[in-house]
């Protein structure tokens, strides 16, 4: 059965300070990969995704992540966090149905807080 | 970038009351709309996955009869909760893919309160 870990429930970091948040995930194949944020009472905003090639990918303000395949892990990274960064973190997976992405997994999330 | 929208952002009612939430794609058209429902401090959960013009496709343990969806147009899906207990108290969001595409997009949520 697919599942998305984000084995960290809360993080706390200093402003200025890097960052990585991780996530492993279990599915059969080559899966699609997300990670987004969520402000509180809000929805999901797409930090960055990854389908397929270069490995590394970028996102918006100023994330990026790596797909490692042999250890199953899309972990997020940023090197200098700013306090606008606190928020909650989801990682998400899907598949291929066909040419259209399927259903998304998500991770039980990570919260960020980031001290001044 | 796709932009969805929910209708309304926030809702309080009775007990027993039924509750419509609107999930509208506002710039392209969504063959497909997912419906999730998140808890506090929790990760989201699928209920459904909604096709235009077919039935919901409902997620194990989820009551289809209590939470009905309806994605009769292109650009419009609805969830219904019925019989709204205090239980059903929730944050739901909606998410809306572009036929042929690889990315959902994401409305903004409606947090419902039932008292």
């Amino acid at each position: 059965a697919q599942s998305v870990t984000q084995p960290d429930i809360h993080i706390t970091v200093s402003e200025g300070a890097s960052l990585e948040l991780r996530c492993n995930y279990s599915y059969g194949a080559t899966p699609y990969l997300f990670w987004y944020v969520q402000s509180p009472g809000q929805g999901l905003q797409l930090l960055l995704k990854y389908f397929s090639g270069d490995t590394l990918v970028q996102g918006i303000k100023g994330f990026e992540a790596e797909f490692k395949r042999s250890q199953s892990s899309f972990n997020l990274r940023k090197p200098s966090v700013h306090w606008s960064d606190a928020a909650e973190y989801f990682c998400a997976v899907g598949f291929d149905r066909g040419s259209t992405l399927g259903r998304l997994y998500f991770g039980r999330g990570t919260q960020l807080t980031v001290w001044p | 970038g796709a932009v969805v929208s929910q209708h309304p952002s926030r809702v309080i009612c009775k007990s027993g009351t039924s509750v419509k939430i609107e999930c509208r794609s506002l710039d392209f058209q969504a063959t497909t709309m997912f419906w999730y429902r998140q808890f506090p401090k929790k990760s989201l959960m699928l209920m459904a996955t909604s096709n235009e013009g077919s039935k919901a496709t409902y997620e194990q343990g989820v009551e289809k009869d209590k939470f009905l969806i309806n994605h009769a147009s292109l650009t419009l899906s609805t969830l219904t909760v019925t019989s709204a207990h205090p239980e059903d108290s929730s944050f739901y969001i909606c998410s809306a893919l572009e036929g042929g595409g690889n990315e959902q997009f994401f409305g903004p949520g409606t947090r419902l309160t039932v008292l």
